[in-house]
């Protein structure tokens, strides 16, 4: 489709174990965003990237998070030694532009659950 | 700093009757300000956005929102609710990039 393809949908995961959740932006879309939303929250900003450099960091909640996108297209988050606070929905986001005035596409999120 | 606070996380409301989801933001650079809704399993799709033209801002499935410096508001409105509307709805300002949003209004339509 055209739109902003994430995977998995739903992902259970070990407390200890390391997942990578995938985001497909739409093509073309210079701005990529990961947004962390927990249950009955807003999302909250995880970073940001401008093609392929990673502009804005600081809502990474440690050094257990790592995202990439290596050719400016798909993105990859990356939780190691995942912990029962991970557990959220992890939303990625993508904008044509640079700056604030574009409209962000969302996809409808990778549910990571851990026991 | 950024920030956006969403008075009520629930609304209620009849089938025709005035939707009114409130948001006030505290920004220190004229703000960009957006409403998002989320319906259930699903991203976040935009309604409108105020980027410092018309105070008055008409979005998607007859929502505007007015912008009120004075009053640091950005309220979302719709005249007569419709059953489709129940969903989250999200507010969010900007800066340099970051998206800061609300917490959430759950809005629930009763027929």
């Amino acid at each position: 489709g055209a739109g902003v393809s994430q995977s998995p949908r739903y992902k259970v995961a070990k407390r200890g174990q390391d997942v990578a959740l995938r985001c497909d932006p739409i093509s073309g879309h210079v701005s990529l965003f990961w947004y962390q939303q927990a249950l009955g929250q807003g999302p909250e900003f995880l970073t940001y990237f401008q093609n392929e450099a990673q502009l804005d960091k600081s809502g990474l909640p440690s050094d257990r998070f790592f995202a990439e996108r290596p050719e400016g297209s798909v993105s990859t988050l990356k939780i190691q030694r995942t912990q029962q606070e991970d557990s959220a929905v992890y939303l990625c986001a993508s904008s044509l532009v640079s700056g604030n005035t574009g409209e962000l596409f969302f996809g409808e999120g990778s549910r990571l659950t851990v026991l | 700093a950024q920030s956006v606070t969403q008075l009520g996380s629930h609304v209620s409301v009849s089938e025709g009757a005035l939707v009114l989801l409130r948001c006030n933001y505290s920004s220190s650079v004229p703000p960009y300000l957006f409403w998002y809704v989320q319906y259930p399993n699903q991203g976040l799709q935009l309604l409108l956005k105020y980027t410092s033209a018309a105070t008055l801002v008409k979005g998607i499935n007859g929502f505007e929102a007015e912008f009120k410096k004075s009053e640091t508001s950005f309220h979302l409105t719709k005249p007569s609710a419709h059953m489709s509307d129940a969903a989250e709805y999200f507010c969010a300002v900007t800066n340099f990039n970051k998206f800061y949003f609300g917490s959430g209004t759950k809005l629930n339509v009763k027929p």
